[in-house]
């Protein structure tokens, strides 16, 4: 009874390399989301996606964050050239995608930036 | 953009009731929910409500909902040391989620 699986759960990076954070749905669960979450506050949506489509980006920041939900294989949020303010937790939540299913969180990759 | 507001934090005795409150902006959510989230882990789950509720009840858990005052509160019976955590309410769609900063419960012996 696998639930949303996140990988990894640290990440150390120092400036200007790239992070890549991975996301595996939970079984049967076709939709994923990714939200960040900074010290002390509560978490912001990102992006939205489906198998082989980004839905809704409207949270993700212009430059340097992209995501992927290809058909095979886990959701994929890549931050290239990182920097210090990248430092969060960030998190994936999955749902079935039916009409206003909850979603389900992962437990996050803490990203750390040197 | 849409709004969630929480107060941020509750302390409580061991076997009181806890009442954590929410207040969003967000009037076309068809549910709202509450997360528990424990240090360094991810967030559970705890229960959801349909907007055209007003009330849910879950074990220890109660949800109340006034959708004219655009109000949730989530209601712990018979608060337990486990319960200490920080509690999300959010409101949104299924694109999205807006979530509140939280409210840290502590409990107290």
């Amino acid at each position: 009874n696998a639930g949303v699986m996140q990988n990894p759960r640290h990440l150390v990076r120092r400036r200007g390399q790239e992070a890549r954070l991975r996301c595996s749905p939970m079984k049967g669960h076709s939709h994923v989301y990714w939200y960040r979450q900074l010290p002390e506050e509560g978490l912001k949506f990102m992006v939205y996606l489906q198998k082989e489509n980004i839905i809704d980006e409207s949270g993700m920041p212009k430059e340097r964050f992209s995501a992927e939900f290809p058909k095979e294989g886990p959701s994929i949020l890549r931050i290239q050239q990182v920097v210090r303010g990248d430092s969060a937790a960030y998190f994936c939540a999955s749902s079935p995608g039916q009409r206003e299913q909850p979603q389900h969180f992962g437990d996050g990759t803490r990203l750390s930036i040197l | 953009g849409e709004d969630v507001e929480q107060s941020l934090f509750l302390s409580v005795r061991e076997g009181d009731s806890s009442v954590i409150n929410c207040t969003y902006t967000d009037s076309s959510s068809t549910y709202l929910y509450w997360y528990k989230q424990e240090p360094g882990a991810g967030l559970q789950l705890l229960t959801y409500i349909f907007s055209n509720m007003d009330m849910k009840q879950d074990q220890r858990l109660t949800v109340l909902l006034n959708k004219k005052d655009k109000h949730l509160s989530l209601r712990i019976a018979d608060t337990q040391t486990g319960d200490s955590a920080i509690y999300f309410c959010a409101s949104g769609s299924a694109r999205q989620l807006t979530f509140g900063s939280g409210t840290q419960l502590t409990v107290l012996p």
